[in-house]
């Protein structure tokens, strides 16, 4: 159980284009996600916390209008990252909490995105 | 404020134990998380420690002590394959804090 599933795992794409990536929670509802950002060999970054129904709440120095969140559903949250540019290269890795399991709070990772923009 | 502090790189050998050490300072703890993540791989979880004392789960192995703020991983019986980055993750209030990870390197 707690599979937590991340669509695409790999993109290319050209600066000033915008790139969406999903998080699905396969066999859980989780009414809160998490998306990360990892630069290569450094920690993972919070970026803002998803909530089912609402507005993400967004970390200190990250632009909510270039990286768009959305949650429309108990399974599924997306981040769009707005006209990419070459410093937005990184691995995104998206987490859930499961709803069911809210006492023990164990976040749940998807396998990641990897990023480039050229 | 959140301040965390693990050894950037360990070298154990097959077959033997090693101890990765975790300290840190989190406002408003309530719980801290170990995760292994492979290069180029999402993190795993691993254990999770609320209360003070030792949680056995197998080979592995975690120990928290709040007063100290202090936490640390234990791996016993070392396979090739626990060759990856040891990742201590404190929670203060809803969010996990990822420290810098602890590389592990195993060897023959």
């Amino acid at each position: 159980g707690a599979v937590v599933s991340q669509h695409p795992s790999r993109v290319i794409c050209k600066s000033g284009t915008s790139v969406k990536i999903e998080c699905r929670s396969l066999d859980f509802q989780a009414t809160t996600m998490f998306w990360y950002r990892q630069f290569p060999k450094q920690s993972l970054m919070l970026m803002a916390t998803s909530n089912e129904g609402s507005k993400a709440t967004y970390e200190q120095g990250v632009e909510k209008d270039k990286f768009l969140i959305n949650h429309a559903s108990l399974t599924l949250s997306t981040l769009t990252v707005t006209s990419a540019h070459p410093e937005d290269s990184s691995f995104y890795i998206c987490s859930a909490r499961d709803k069911d399991r809210e006492g023990s709070d164990t976040q749940y990772f998807g396998p990641g995105t990897r990023l480039t923009v050229l | 404020g959140q301040n965390i502090d693990q050894p950037t790189e360990m070298t154990a050998t097959e077959g033997a134990i090693v101890q990765i050490n975790c300290t840190y300072q989190t406002s408003g703890f309530n719980g801290l998380f170990w995760y292994q993540q492979h290069a180029g791989e999402a993190p795993t979880f691993l254990s999770y420690n609320v209360l003070d004392g030792l949680e056995e789960k197998g080979r592995f192995s975690s120990f928290l002590s709040r007063s100290k703020g202090y936490s640390y991983l234990l791996l016993k019986e070392l396979q090739m394959k626990d060759s990856a980055s040891y990742l201590c993750a404190p929670r203060g209030g809803n969010k996990l804090t990822f420290g810098t990870g602890t590389q592990l390197k195993v060897e023959l």
